[in-house]
């Protein structure tokens, strides 16, 4: 089955820099790469998505790329704030047949320092 | 997008019993889905509940041990059964939706479960 790998497993940044977190996967047939805010207690929330038919995607401060041949996706947060202090999942849809049928990353916790 | 509630949102059970956990969605959608979230974990879809008939479960999840129903577009089950302590997580209702172009996954606000 598809294997979504992330990475790294924390990641510390000052208020203001620039945080990346990278994935890959395994299975060629996906073709939906979505990723997840988590703050603590809440709910996973979606903040931005791509497709494989896109190799980038930008929404204000975020955006992800997307390499289909290497089979890795970067999410990129530009000038942080403490507010974007969260655990990030990336995800996959594996077989590329349904947009519901998700694989995760194992999460990134991001801590910004005000 | 949809709002997708759950009940109970928290619970603490005893070891060997069940637990049925609701999710109410305000819209009728298609798909819905059931994923576990570990404690300090990622998440793990347990199954995609269809509508009418019998749900379809991941590898490594068992009717048995996690019945679900869909009666209807905007309804769902999800039991967990004969509890253990491993079974202490947090269940997450989910469904997609239609933005734009696109089908997108959306959360529920989640069951955190803790089994002694």
């Amino acid at each position: 089955g598809e294997n979504v790998e992330q990475h790294p497993s924390t990641l510390s940044v000052q208020e203001g820099d620039s945080a990346v977190i990278k994935c890959t996967y395994s299975d060629s047939a996906s073709n939906y790469f979505p990723w997840y805010k988590q703050e603590l207690g809440k709910r996973p929330q979606l903040i931005i998505d791509i497709r494989s038919n896109v190799g980038e995607k930008k929404d204000q401060r975020i955006a992800v790329t997307l390499n289909k041949t290497a089979k890795h996706f970067s999410l990129h947060i530009t000038e942080t704030q403490p507010e974007d202090s969260a655990v990030y999942f990336c995800a996959s849809n594996a077989g590329g047949t349904s947009y519901g049928k998700l694989t995760f990353g194992q999460g990134t916790i991001l801590t910004v320092h005000p | 997008s949809a709002v997708i509630s759950q009940k109970p949102s928290r619970d603490i059970c005893q070891r060997g019993t069940s637990l049925t956990i609701q999710c109410q969605v305000d819209s009728q959608v298609t798909m819905m889905f059931w994923y576990r979230q570990q404690p300090g974990q990622s998440l793990t879809l347990i199954a995609t509940a269809n509508q009418g008939s019998e749900a379809t479960y991941e590898s490594g999840f068992v009717i048995d041990k996690f019945p679900i129903s869909r009666p209807n577009l905007t309804f769902s089950t999800l039991t967990v059964s004969n509890m253990s302590p491993e079974d202490s997580s947090i269940y997450l209702c989910s469904v997609t939706e239609r933005l734009a172009t696109n089908e997108k996954l959306f959360f529920g606000s989640g069951t955190q479960l803790s089994v002694l």
